[in-house]
């Protein structure tokens, strides 16, 4: 059974620090990786999704790592604003629709 | 245009109630799911389909049945309410299985 751990639960940094969020899975056969945003009383944004085959994706000020072999993954943030204050939700996809989630970080940047 | 669709967006009910949590895509995915979010905020995966076949139904409740009428509607009709079924309830879509979902806004039942 996929279990997902994300570290920290909870994070408070000053505006403009660069930052890593933590996200590791023990079965490493997985489909891809997906990073999402959770703003309170909101849905999920999808953020950065990482193909088995692939080691990282980049979007903006966010870039995501894949370490099958090891069963990690990170979420690098850049230069950190109020506005990226959220829970930020990993999910490692397995076959057949299996999708487990991470309980996720809460990340607080402030001004 | 929203992508994905819950509706109603709020839902309070009485324990023993029945009630139903419409979803729609219009993004043309081949699968939906629906995720359940309980008070701790863990995310759980309750069914998928594809296709309008059923491919994974993760332990819930046979009070849950989802009806799927098209590809693009999936639709959750949960019988005999129970306090712990309060939660928030997401639908999502992808283009096929695991390859990136899309979430809708979810819709917060509350069983009183």
């Amino acid at each position: 059974k996929q279990e997902v751990t994300q570290i920290p639960a909870a994070l408070s940094v000053p505006e403009g620090e660069n930052l890593v969020l933590n996200c590791s899975f023990t079965d490493s056969a997985i489909y891809n990786l997906q990073w999402f945003r959770q703003d309170p009383g909101k849905g999920l944004t999808s953020l950065l999704l990482i193909q088995s085959s692939q080691r990282e994706q980049t979007s903006g000020r966010l870039n995501a790592s894949l370490d099958k072999s090891s069963g990690r993954s990170t979420l690098y943030i850049a230069a950190s604003q109020p506005g990226d204050s959220a829970t930020y939700l990993c999910d490692a996809a397995g076959n057949a629709g299996k999708s487990t989630f991470g309980d996720g970080t809460t990340l607080t940047v402030k001004p | 245009d929203t992508a994905v669709s819950q509706t109603p967006k709020y839902l309070v009910t009485q324990m023993g109630n029945d009630k139903s949590i419409k979803c729609e895509q219009n993004l043309g995915h081949d699968t939906m799911y629906w995720y359940k979010q309980d008070s701790k905020k863990f995310l759980k995966i309750m069914f998928s389909y594809n296709n309008k076949e059923l491919i994974i139904n993760e332990t819930v409740p046979n009070r849950f049945s989802p009806k799927s009428p098209d590809k693009a509607h999936l639709n959750l009709h949960i019988n005999s309410l129970e306090l712990g079924d309060s939660a928030v309830y997401f639908c999502a879509s992808s283009p096929r299985d695991n390859y990136g979902y899309t979430f809708g806004s979810g819709t917060r039942l509350t069983v009183v």
